[in-house]
């Protein structure tokens, strides 16, 4: 089955930038999606299709993919980017969805 | 557009449950709609999906077998059957929106989560 690898945690400065990639195996042929969730919160779709923000999507969040590794971007951190961040992808064979395995971004 | 779980609570090992969706504001038979969980402290694992018109069904490998997806169009309600029940099923299951019309990507809207306990 994919498997999507995320790093366990990030930490970053506020005003400063982070970083958190997803590894899989030719990822950049697929489309990539990225979710933000907050303690006792639902996930929120922070960026589908590798680049795009959703409605109400700060432009501080980016994204990209090539290769093999996809890249979910914030800039100008703020506290309340704290929180748990997830890429997805959709995976045809077989039909599953998969979720990277998260990581937790803390702002020092 | 509005997903409300419902029928997660405590249940012993190798019982059952039957988890609810309610959805609203949007063309429930349009969407694939998913069960998507969350074990404590553990990260998202996508459970099972449906078609908008109930023809296919999708099952992650540690529940199929185990867990029946069904939908009510006429209701506009997704449910999930959980059976042969164990203590790796404890989590906060999600029901999900897929945002594409007919099609599978992504998760545009989430329901709130229930809770399912497994133990004795």
């Amino acid at each position: 089955s994919y498997v999507l690898t995320q790093p366990p945690s990030v930490s970053v400065a506020p005003g400063k930038t982070a970083r958190i990639t997803c590894g899989g195996n030719n990822i950049g042929s697929k489309s990539v999606h990225w979710y933000q969730q907050k303690p006792g919160q639902a996930p929120v779709l922070i960026i589908h299709y590798d680049t795009d923000r959703p409605s109400g999507i700060p432009e501080r969040f980016s994204g990209s993919n090539s290769g093999n590794t996809a890249t979910l971007t914030i800039s100008r951190v703020e506290a309340g980017d704290e929180a748990d961040y997830y890429c997805q992808i959709y995976n045809s064979n077989p039909d599953h969805y998969v979720f990277g395995t998260g990581t937790k971004v803390t702002v020092l | 557009v509005q997903l409300l779980e419902s029928g997660g609570g405590l249940e012993q090992p190798g019982g059952s449950l039957r988890l609810s969706c309610a959805a609203s504001g949007f063309t429930f038979r349009s969407h694939v709609m998913s069960w998507v969980r969350q074990a404590p402290g553990k990260g998202l694992e996508w459970v099972s999906a449906m078609s908008g018109n109930g023809d296919r069904t999708y099952y992650a490998d540690s529940v199929k077998g185990r867990f029946t997806i069904s939908r009510d169009t006429a209701n506009d309600t997704l449910y999930l059957q959980l059976d042969s029940l164990s203590a790796e099923d404890t989590a906060i299951y999600y029901c999900a929106k897929d945002r594409t019309m007919g099609g599978t990507n992504c998760f545009d809207y989430w329901g709130q989560g229930i809770l399912v306990t497994v133990s004795s």
